[in-house]
């Protein structure tokens, strides 16, 4: 089976960074993907990493840890639209090649 | 572009009633993805299918659910006879082959 766990809620103040980590464990890690989704919103495509690093795009960022199972996104200059929950999946090596999503996590920006 | 296409948007029905989504995928896109979301959780999948056959259905409640993409491009989920616990977000994605999906707005559906 494969578990992904992200903290439930977070807040953060406009102009801030703030860092949201995932941990995950499954057998066949074939990438890592972040969404975001805003409230009753379908969710939006933000990054995918499938080697160790840091992929940079703009001011959303995220790391990769395939040892630790672990990755965290991180956003910058942060902007009160940044407000929404945002989703750690992780695609297995199967044939399917499916994703499984984590419960997301909140993120409330503040003035 | 357009994107991924859903519809009805809301849908409110009472329990044992049976109820059918619609989903067009980005054109091009082979792969199509239904999920569940419950409020308060990430997307669930339910069926994926690439053209017009299933790839995976494993967490499809069959003996309620059922999907169909008969001609590779359009898809309908339908759920019969309906359940409280159907109430949710269903979610439909679409991806060239198994690269990144890109999902539709959803329709919301409450089952009272």
């Amino acid at each position: 089976g494969q578990n992904i766990d992200q903290p439930t809620e977070m807040t953060a103040t406009e102009g801030a960074i703030v860092q949201i980590n995932c941990t995950y464990q499954t057998s066949g890690f074939n990438g890592l993907f972040w969404y975001q989704q805003h409230a009753g919103e379908a969710p939006t495509f933000l990054s995918y990493n499938v080697l160790d690093g840091l992929e940079e795009k703009g001011r959303f960022s995220s790391f990769l840890s395939r040892s630790k199972g672990y990755s965290y996104l991180l956003l910058k200059e942060l902007q009160m639209k940044d407000s929404a929950s945002y989703l750690c999946a992780v695609r297995r090596k199967t044939g399917a090649n499916n994703l499984f999503f984590g419960t997301g996590t909140r993120l409330t920006v503040i003035p | 572009e357009a994107g991924v296409a859903q519809s009805p948007r809301y849908k409110i029905i009472e329990k044992r009633q049976s109820v059918a989504f619609w989903c067009n995928p980005i054109s091009g896109h082979a792969t199509l993805y239904w999920y569940q979301q419950i409020l308060g959780q990430g997307p669930k999948l339910l069926i994926q299918f690439q053209n017009n056959g299933v790839v995976d259905d494993s967490q499809l409640p069959k003996d309620r659910f059922s999907a169909e993409r008969l001609k590779g491009v359009d898809s309908t989920l339908k759920i019969q006879p309906a359940k409280l616990e159907d109430s949710a977000v269903y979610l439909c994605a679409s991806s060239i082959l198994q690269e990144t999906q890109y999902f539709g707005p959803g329709t919301r559906l409450l089952v009272l």
